[in-house]
């Protein structure tokens, strides 16, 4: 079976940093995905994950630990505009196309 | 060109009517997705094709019936819908092989059925 989680809304102070933490059981995995989405918008790619470790880009950071099932995403220096809802999806392995399976996302509110 | 577009923004319809959704790509990717989502929802898979052949059918009912004339087009024919199919409807992109590949999504249709 398949099942992500995140925590569903988190709030967090202008020019701070916040962590959202993701877990994840699925039937074999390719990789993890971060998404962000502002509210009526589509969703746009942050980063990547297939090994264990640190990815860095900028102010966002995504880690992977494949045998705890879990990754987190790090945003520094937060601004107004980072509040968004954030994905955390997994491709299952198999086959070459991604299937991406999301979980339900966390609604991250920035405050001055 | 990083961009896949997305016609109509906006589409009301009654449960009658017949109508589609189209996304297009330029960046040479061979694999498009159609995907729901709801509002304060993740989106869920619809359809998967790659290399222009349907390779995911997600359990869809049939009054969505996918196409991909070529490999920069892809379509999604609505009959028959029910008011719960209201939603936006987003279609995304992206390479093929080993993988994993991002995927690049657009604007989205929203639709309303009446």
């Amino acid at each position: 079976g398949q099942n992500i989680d995140q925590p569903t809304e988190m709030t967090a102070t202008e020019g701070a940093i916040v962590q959202i933490n993701c877990t994840y059981q699925t039937s074999g995995f390719n990789g993890l995905f971060w998404y962000q989405q502002h509210a009526g918008e589509a969703p746009t790619f942050l980063s990547y994950n297939v090994l264990d470790g640190l990815e860095e880009k900028g102010r966002f950071s995504s880690f992977l630990s494949r045998s705890k099932g879990y990754s987190y995403l790090l945003l520094k220096e937060l601004q107004m505009k980072d509040s968004a809802s954030y994905l955390c999806a997994v491709t299952p392995l198999g086959g070459n196309t991604g299937k991406l399976i999301f979980g339900q996302g966390t609604t991250l509110q920035v405050k001055p | 060109d990083t961009e896949v577009t997305q016609t109509p923004k906006h589409l009301v319809m009654g449960m009658t009517n017949k109508k589609s959704l189209k996304c297009e790509q330029h960046m040479g990717h061979r694999a498009m997705y159609w995907y729901k989502q709801k509002a304060k929802k993740p989106p869920e898979l619809m359809f998967v094709y790659s290399y222009e052949k349907l390779s995911i059918n997600e359990s869809v009912p049939s009054r969505f019936s996918p196409e991909c004339p070529n490999s920069s087009l892809l379509n999604l024919h609505l009959h028959a819908l029910q008011p719960e199919d209201s939603a936006l409807y987003l279609c995304a992109s992206s390479l093929v092989g080993t993988g994993p590949y991002e995927q690049y999504f657009g604007p989205g249709t929203r639709l309303t059925v009446t």
